[in-house]
């Protein structure tokens, strides 16, 4: 069964750099989805993206962020000047429709972040 | 106050036992997930629902639109279902893309 993709499993970085966590999504798909989770807490909506462009982003999206799909088959989340609060496990995901109803959510395994 | 409310928030049960997980929202939902998500963190999608029951194996989830309340229900429970259980629903309208995630309920299944 086609899957979604991220890499790195685990990422560790000081403070202030620029990360990339890098994710493919499943090939016929269209929409995707950036999430994150900080340790022990519920997981959060970032950013959804759709045609090349972002089709709706949360409050947590700010100018640190940004996502981009560089070819056509890998989706990109950079965060500009890591913050310890950036710690988290990052969940890229995909669907093939916007609406649910035909269209379920497929996860990948998650990035975690560490920021020092 | 949380728009997605789950119950309860831990369960251990024996091996074998029949299992039902809770979610209640207040907000106007066109669908509703059901996710797991396993000890190593990663989030596998079980159902997807905007009226009515499914069933998969084991797995059962209903929802009351009216009522804004969803279950998920295991029978036969084994240790390897051990995973937290969260529900997502997705809002009615304009800028709905992302889901709103419940906090989970973390499920011990012991043999």
């Amino acid at each position: 069964e086609p899957e979604v993709t991220q890499t790195p499993s685990h990422q560790v970085t000081q403070m202030g750099q620029e990360v990339i966590l890098r994710c493919v999504p499943i090939s016929n798909h269209l929409y995707f989805y950036w999430y994150r989770q900080i340790l022990g807490q519920k997981v959060e909506f970032l950013v959804s993206f759709y045609n090349n462009e972002i089709s709706e982003k949360s409050e947590i999206f700010d100018d640190q962020f940004s996502v981009e799909r560089p070819d056509g088959s890998n989706f990109t989340l950079k965060i500009r000047s890591t913050k310890l609060e950036d710690s988290a496990m990052y969940f890229c995901a995909s669907s093939e429709f916007k609406r649910d109803y035909n269209s379920p959510l497929h996860f990948g395994n998650g990035t975690r972040l560490t920021v020092t | 106050k949380n728009e997605v409310e789950q119950s309860p928030q831990n369960l251990t049960a024996q091996e074998g036992e029949f299992i039902t997980i809770n979610c209640s929202y207040s907000v106007g939902i066109s669908a509703l997930h059901w996710l797991q998500q396993h000890p190593g963190g990663g989030i596998v999608s079980l159902f997807m629902l905007s009226s009515g029951k499914k069933k998969h194996g084991r797995l059962i989830a209903t929802i009351n639109i009216q009522e804004k309340h969803s279950s998920l229900h295991i029978t036969a429970s084994h240790p390897r279902d051990s995973a937290v259980y969260i529900c997502a629903v997705r809002k009615w309208g304009g800028g709905a893309d992302g889901l709103t995630f419940g906090k989970g309920t973390h499920l011990i299944i012991q043999p």
